[in-house]
């Protein structure tokens, strides 16, 4: 089944605390994107990959890392977590570029205490 | 810099009428997608229409696209009570290579 999947997709953690989100996709896409979802303000797009190691910041990147090292994968890095990046977080992939349907996760709902 | 607003924030409607839902941006698009969202769950793509087409059509779904207004509007027909989630448009913008949605509609369609 043609997919992305998140991991993990609930976490609960505590400021300063490294985490990794992974996304990876089955479907060959060369574009692949993170974003945040906050009440009120919709998604925002963190960064975005073209193809493998390249990435490139969206609407909200401080504090985010990402790497691109594979076709499949997108792991999103939080290097030092703080409470205002608790928030629903989703990865997308689509099959070139952004101007394709982009397919999406099922989410990872971060809280940082 | 957001570039899609939706209008209005919520919608709520008995099941079998129509629902339209309108976006406005801001600056020369590629193209123009909606999206839906069932509650807290990934978003799944409903429609594209490009910056060259006017209307687009897909089962109970319209779209349209007024590139001089900068505004589109999305119809839903003969709405369901499954249809109730949130709408988001989400638009390209010429050149660029990410996505900017907007806030979304919340729909309710009551039984």
């Amino acid at each position: 089944e043609a997919q992305v999947t998140q991991n993990p997709r609930y976490l609960i953690t505590v400021t300063g605390k490294k985490l990794t989100v992974t996304c990876s996709q089955n479907m060959n896409h060369e574009y692949m994107s993170w974003y945040r979802q906050d009440p009120g303000l919709g998604l925002r797009q963190i960064y975005y990959s073209m193809n493998v190691e390249v990435t490139d910041k969206g609407d909200v990147p401080e504090g985010y890392k990402v790497s691109r090292k594979e076709k499949r994968n997108f792991p999103l890095i939080l290097e030092s977590p703080s409470p205002n990046q608790t928030s629903l977080y989703f990865c997308a992939s689509s099959p070139s570029q952004v101007s394709y349907e982009q397919y999406f996760g099922p989410g990872t709902r971060l809280t940082v205490t | 810099s957001q570039q899609g607003e939706e209008d209005p924030q919520a919608l709520s409607i008995q099941e079998g009428e129509n629902a339209t839902m309108n976006c406005s941006y801001k600056t020369s698009i590629n193209n123009l997608q909606w999206y839906r969202q069932n509650s807290g769950r990934g978003l799944v793509h409903l429609i594209l229409i490009r910056s060259n087409e006017r209307e687009k059509h897909s089962g109970r779904l319209r779209v349209t696209l007024d590139t001089s207004k900068k505004s589109s509007s999305l119809l839903i027909t003969a709405s369901r009570a499954a249809d109730t989630a949130s709408y988001f448009c989400a638009t390209v913008e010429t050149g660029a290579n990410n996505l900017f949605f907007g806030t979304g509609t919340r729909l309710t369609v009551i039984p």
